[in-house]
């Protein structure tokens, strides 16, 4: 089985703090993918990479950035956390660009205040 | 930039009743995804559709891809208690590994 890991299942943590958030996943995927997600507005994606120290931008990438140093790894960092970033984080990974079934980790719930 | 919309956002019917959820890309799609989330889960993998009026069933679940690959449905017959969840669907334009997710619909049954 695909396993997708998050490093923390709460956080909390004050505005203006750097925060990071780690995702791991065992499958040699190439496709990693970070999502947060809000009542009523689903998934969005925030940022994606399909190999290593590529990056590409999503859908809300700003106040956000990510590192991808080794294929199993992939993580966002929140420059300078605000309130209006409180919400859960859900990291994916998927094999490659001809298949993308996305396999996720168990979510980051992050409180900023 | 590429939208999905799911339509209703929330159901509630009664166990036994039949339910549909309604997916609505902007762009066109190289395949179509569904995905089921339950309460306090993290979303999974349902299904795949990649051909123009694709129809696809698993048990009581019929999925399906519109002609213009723009559309999709997902279709519950005889709900149950354990369909509670948030149904998402997810597209995949193809010149990308992007993969946007849908608004998701939120479906609640009672006995």
């Amino acid at each position: 089985d695909v396993k997708v890991t998050q490093s923390s299942r709460y956080l909390v943590k004050r505005t203006g703090e750097k925060v990071f958030l780690e995702c791991v996943q065992d499958m040699d995927h190439e496709n990693m993918f970070w999502y947060r997600q809000d009542p009523g507005l689903g998934l969005r994606l925030i940022y994606f990479s399909y190999d290593v120290k590529m990056k590409e931008k999503g859908d809300i990438p700003e106040g956000y950035s990510v590192s991808r140093e080794k294929k199993e790894r992939f993580s966002l960092i929140l420059e300078s956390a605000s309130t209006n970033q409180t919400s859960m984080y859900l990291c994916a990974s998927s094999l490659t660009r001809g298949n993308t079934e996305a396999f996720f980790g168990q979510g980051t719930r992050l409180t900023v205040v | 930039g590429q939208q999905v919309m799911q339509i209703p956002q929330y159901q509630h019917v009664q166990e036994g009743e039949d339910f549909t959820t309604y997916c609505n890309s902007s762009t066109t799609l190289s395949n179509i995804q569904w995905y089921k989330q339950r309460p306090g889960g993290h979303p999974v993998f349902l299904i795949q559709l990649v051909k123009s009026g694709e129809v696809k069933k698993q048990k009581r679940l019929t999925f399906q891809f519109g002609e213009a690959k723009k559309n999709s449905s997902l279709h519950i017959t005889a709900t149950q208690t354990t369909d509670v969840g948030t149904y998402f669907c997810a597209g995949d334009t193809g010149t990308a590994s992007k993969l946007t997710f849908g608004t998701g619909t939120r479906l609640q049954v009672t006995l």
